[in-house]
């Protein structure tokens, strides 16, 4: 399994800022993925992001507004930028281990952001 | 459109009471993992079963898969109030790896 940890727990922002999440890994990984989870609703995918590339983003979600770095493999921040009040969600950061057909997703303990 | 989609979306049962829980797919898939997720926290990896596999065991937890199906069902045995939770089934598709897609999930509510 991993252990993974995120920064902040939770935050209250006023819109119109940026707030950036930073996500720690305890083992190197490969893949690691950012989701949302709106309140009520199950996790949506943002984007994946790889050491040494470009994040990937799912339909929906833009570069400009959610930016990803991932500057090694046991750490990755996600903005949310120019935050509105329909950007209050969790965000939870996730990796994968394993291979050969089995792979485990195991994911951080979330960041609660409510944007007034 | 969610891959998976988990039935009940509410259930409320009295602890010692035994809890199922059905999740539906509609593409073939490698794996099929089940969450837990604690009022508003994150998840945590409850178990994973391979498409090759029927049936699978830990602890009170016994998850089954039916590929002919395209379904999977969590049982909780001997609930206890501190099993409260939600419970999301998430798959990946077969044929390399996929972005693992979660169901809407079920609240479980164990009555003391």
């Amino acid at each position: 399994s991993a252990v993974i940890s995120q920064k902040p727990s939770r935050d209250i922002c006023q819109r119109g800022t940026s707030l950036t999440i930073q996500c720690q890994v305890d083992s190197q990984v490969t893949m690691m993925f950012w989701y949302r989870q709106q309140p009520g609703q199950s996790l949506t995918l943002i984007a994946t992001a790889n050491q040494g590339s470009e994040a990937t983003y799912e339909s929906g979600f833009v570069i400009d507004k959610f930016p990803i770095s991932r500057p090694n493999l046991t750490f990755s921040t996600l903005t949310v930028s120019n935050m509105s009040p329909e950007d209050s969600s969790i965000y939870l950061c996730s990796v994968v281990l394993g291979g050969g057909g089995i792979r485990e997703q195991y994911f951080g303990p979330g960041t609660r952001l409510t944007v007034t | 459109s969610q891959q998976g989609e988990e039935d009940p979306q509410a259930l409320s049962i009295q602890e010692g009471e035994n809890a199922t829980m059905n999740c539906s797919y509609k593409t073939s898939i490698n794996n099929l993992q089940w969450y837990r997720q604690n009022s508003g926290r994150g998840l945590v990896h409850l178990i994973l079963i391979r498409s090759n596999e029927r049936e699978k065991h830990s602890g009170r937890l016994r998850v089954t898969l039916d590929t002919s199906k395209k379904s999977s069902s969590l049982l909780i045995t001997a609930s206890r109030a501190a099993d409260t939770a939600s419970y999301f089934c998430a798959t990946d598709r077969s044929g390399g790896y996929q972005k693992v897609t979660f169901g809407i999930g079920t609240k479980l509510q164990v009555i003391p």
